[in-house]
């Protein structure tokens, strides 16, 4: 298996502009995870699904932040304005299911809002 | 909810040298603890990781300890290597919660 994959790697966008982060879970992996990493902030949980469910996004940070997962290879995390302190490394994770999984990262999207 | 603190946050060692990294949390029902190596511009990546009915783990020159009681948890690694620089992370899992929470991790340097 590739592992989990994201997409775009990096991305440069202006104050203002909708983001779009994609990622592709391993397959078979029922649990899906969306984090923000910051220097100030660290590891953060964003939002995580079940079977394509949105179970928690008590980490959304506000409404300019939503994710989607219309199946069980394929999620995405907008930002829509997006605003300069929205710069960070947001990674997706996914396992097997919920409970005690290892959670096996992507490669991260390096986002940077200008 | 769970909360994290994770001490010291930075850390340099001798090579051959040991470390050790601690862990506290807040939440009783928390009952799985990963650790998470995150080398620069890399993802995190699981290294090893205990369960609340066991007090030790070990794989090679890693090892964890569980305090239930005292709610804290200890990565160990002995003999270092410069390949062990990175960051580290702990987590706490409960009963409850299906995600984990993290502690804002330790950067570990090896020096040669």
């Amino acid at each position: 298996d590739a592992g989990v994959i994201q997409s775009p790697r990096h991305e440069v966008t202006e104050m203002g502009q909708e983001v779009t982060l994609r990622c592709k879970p391993i397959s078979g992996h029922n649990s899906l995870f969306w984090y923000r990493q910051t220097m100030m902030r660290g590891l953060e949980l964003l939002i995580y699904f079940n079977n394509n469910v949105p179970i928690d996004d008590s980490g959304m940070p506000e409404d300019r932040f939503s994710a989607k997962m219309p199946n069980a290879s394929f999620s995405t995390l907008k930002i829509q304005p997006s605003e300069p302190r929205d710069s960070a490394v947001y990674f997706c994770a996914s396992s097997l299911g919920q409970g005690e999984y290892e959670q096996y990262f992507g490669p991260g999207t390096r986002l940077t809002v200008t | 909810g769970e909360n994290v603190e994770q001490h010291p946050s930075t850390l340099s060692v001798q090579e051959g040298d040991s470390a050790v990294i601690k862990c506290t949390y807040s939440d009783s029902a928390s009952n799985y603890f990963p650790w998470y190596k995150q080398e620069l511009g890399k993802r995190p990546q699981l290294i090893i990781d205990i369960r609340s009915n066991v007090g030790e783990k070990k794989d090679q020159r890693i090892a964890v300890t569980l305090n239930k009681t005292a709610k804290h948890f200890s990565l160990h690694i002995t003999e270092t290597q410069p390949e062990d620089s990175a960051v580290y992370f702990c987590a706490a899992r409960d009963n409850y919660g299906q995600n984990f929470v993290f502690g804002p991790g330790t950067r570990l340097s090896v020096l040669p």
